[in-house]
Parts: C-alpha cells; structure tokens; sequence
C-alpha cells in the first residue's frame, strides 16, 4: 500500500540555518504530495502542495520539489527563524482523491534558537 | 471563519465509557475525516465520509463509530473506551477533485482513558 517516511526529529537548528526536512512516499500511479504544519496547540494548515511530478511547491520560504524518480518531496527553506518551530508532516492521496484520504509521514518536530 | 470546529478540546474518560466527539464545519465540503495523531507515528485515518449518508473505515477504525446525517457534521462515537485510545483526535474536511485537495483541520481534541 501507499506509504510515507519522514526523517526522524527533533531537528534542532539556530536561526537563519539552512533547514532540510527529509520526505520519500511508496505510491502507486501518480500521488499528490503535500507538506503540513502543526503549530503548538493548533491543528494542521496546509503549508504547500505539489500534484505531479517536477512541480514545486513554495511557501513562506519553503520550498518542495515532486521527484518521481527518487519518489522524494523534500522539504527546504533557506533561513529558518525562531517562529518557524513546529512539527512538519509530509503526506499524500492517491490521483483520483476520492474521500480526500491523506497518508501521513511520522511527523518531524522542528526547533529553532535565536 | 469558523471552518472545522471540534468539541471538546479536553477529555478524559475511564475504562469501559463511552463518548461522541463532534467535528462540525461550515465550508459545504463534501469530504470529511477523522484521524488520530499518536507519537512517532504520524497521522492514522480512523473514518472517513464523502457525503451525507455515506461512510467508511479507514486505517484504524475498531472502536469507533461514525454517521453523516447533515453535510456539516461527522461525530465521532467511542463505543467503550479504552487506554490504547488516549490520543489526539483530528477532524478534517475537504473538497472533491484533484486540485482541491487541500485538507482543512479541526484544532483537535485531546482524549485521555484512564
């Protein structure tokens, strides 16, 4: 079955460093890709998506590109501050989307220090 | 503003009880999930509905139960509590369609079996 892995946290990084977040999926056919946060006490917000292969996606700095041939969807930003601290999920659902089903990475826990 | 508004925040249950998490939201999404987030393991999906009156089981669905009677609410029914069901609970709608696959999430309800 469709499967997502995630590097393992916490990540722990001072501000302004170079954030890389590893994500690799096991999919059939062609996937959507997609990259959660969850802030402390909050829920998840979609932070970017990607729904076919050599898409990126981008956000707030953030950025992933969908690469099918290393089925990979890293995560990077360039300088990560102190407010970027949360936990990232990278996940996907199937082409056809049906139910809006979302498969979850393990999650990685992202702590930034002035 | 609302968008996914989950009740109650809190909970803590014994053994044996048993309780209804709500989950209601006000975008007229059609799809609607519910997950539990437990650590190192990301995000599981519990149930999940595609419209009204319609259901069905996700990953780890024993012990729970779900209805759809309207389009705005997707309860949760924990049958007979149990400790291996403290967890944090997520409600999460969305919309049909390949490219309206972003995922809106409640805050959570945090439910502790004793």
């Amino acid at each position: 079955g469709n499967s997502v892995t995630q590097m393992e946290g916490p990540v722990t990084l001072s501000e302004e460093a170079f954030l890389t977040i590893n994500c690799t999926y096991t999919a059939t056919g062609y996937p959507s890709l997609f990259w959660y946060v969850q802030y402390p006490g909050e829920g998840l917000q979609l932070l970017l998506k990607a729904t076919k292969a050599d898409d990126k996606g981008s956000n707030k700095g953030f950025e992933a590109t969908y690469r099918k041939e290393t089925t990979s969807f890293h995560l990077e930003k360039g300088s990560v501050q102190v407010s970027d601290s949360a936990v990232y999920f990278c996940a996907l659902s199937d082409r056809n989307n049906q139910g809006g089903k979302l498969i979850f990475g393990q999650g990685t826990e992202l702590s930034v220090k002035p | 503003n609302a968008g996914v508004t989950q009740t109650p925040k809190f909970q803590v249950l014994k053994t044996g009880q048993s309780m209804t998490l709500q989950c209601a939201q006000d975008m007229n999404h059609e799809y609607m999930s519910w997950y539990r987030q437990d650590p190192g393991m990301g995000l599981r999906l519990i149930h999940y509905s595609v419209g009204a009156g319609i259901t069905d089981q996700g990953e780890v669905p024993n012990g729970y139960n779900v209805s759809r009677s309207t389009t705005e609410d997707f309860p949760l029914r924990l049958l007979s509590a149990a400790p291996s069901q403290t967890s944090v609970y997520f409600c999460a709608s969305s919309k049909p369609g390949q490219l309206n696959t972003e995922a809106f999430f409640g805050q959570g309800t945090r439910l502790t079996v004793v």
